[in-house]
């Protein structure tokens, strides 16, 4: 079955770790998307994709970075210069019209 | 600048009767709306789009709504179901911009009370 996989699903840092959200998908979408959703708040776009070896800041980029070396894989990496860390992480691929939504990961700093 | 607003941030009915959950929207860009049904902890599950070409669209259960000059959209859940409980964002889109990005409303909490 074609999706998208986040690992991992519960990830906890310390204080000044950097840490890396895994993205992988298998429906050979071109454009990939990370978001963030805190309580009380829409999802909000941090990094976007188009394609391979591209990518683009959304509206949150600070403290965050990412990659896209190959077409299924669109990690994320929270610095240590994001100062407000925790929340929920979801990561989505686009094909035309449809966007695909992995499970997400709950990221919590501890 | 909240682009897409969904303004109920909750909303409880009775099953079998019918939710309207309403979003609007002030980009006249927008061509593309989406609404996505999420539960905790996983992630939002797309449920019905619309184009701008219509005013609405229905699939079983659910019909979406479009008024483009009130620049209003809203989705019916006809009967309404327990396991209808969830929140449900309203996104959007625009195929002419460059990046064909989803912008999301801040969700609604819907509570189907048996």
């Amino acid at each position: 079955d074609g999706g998208i996989t986040q690992s991992p699903k519960y990830l906890f840092r310390k204080e000044g770790q950097n840490v890396t959200l895994s993205c992988e998908q298998n429906l050979n979408h071109d454009a990939m998307y990370w978001y963030r959703q805190d309580p009380g708040q829409g999802l909000r776009l941090i990094y976007y994709s188009q394609i391979v070896n591209d990518f683009q800041k959304g509206d949150i980029a600070e403290g965050y970075s990412v990659s896209r070396e190959k077409k299924e894989s669109f990690p994320l990496t929270v610095t240590s210069a994001q100062k407000n860390p925790t929340a929920f992480y979801l990561c989505a691929s686009r094909d035309a019209g449809s966007y695909t939504f992995g499970s997400g990961t709950r990221l919590t700093v501890v | 600048d909240q682009q897409v607003k969904q303004n109920s941030p909750s909303l409880s009915v009775q099953e079998g009767r019918i939710s309207i959950l309403n979003c609007d929207y002030t980009n006249s860009m927008f061509d593309y709306f989406l609404w996505y049904k999420k539960y905790p902890a996983e992630g939002p599950t797309f449920l019905i789009s619309i184009s701008s070409i219509k005013d609405k669209n229905e699939d079983g259960r659910f019909t979406v709504f479009l008024n483009k000059s009130a620049k209003h959209l809203s989705l019916h859940i006809v009967p309404s179901q327990p396991g209808d409980s969830a929140v449900y964002f309203c996104a959007a889109s625009g195929y002419g911009g460059a990046t064909n990005k989803l912008i999301f409303g801040t969700g609604t909490l819907l509570a189907v009370q048996p």
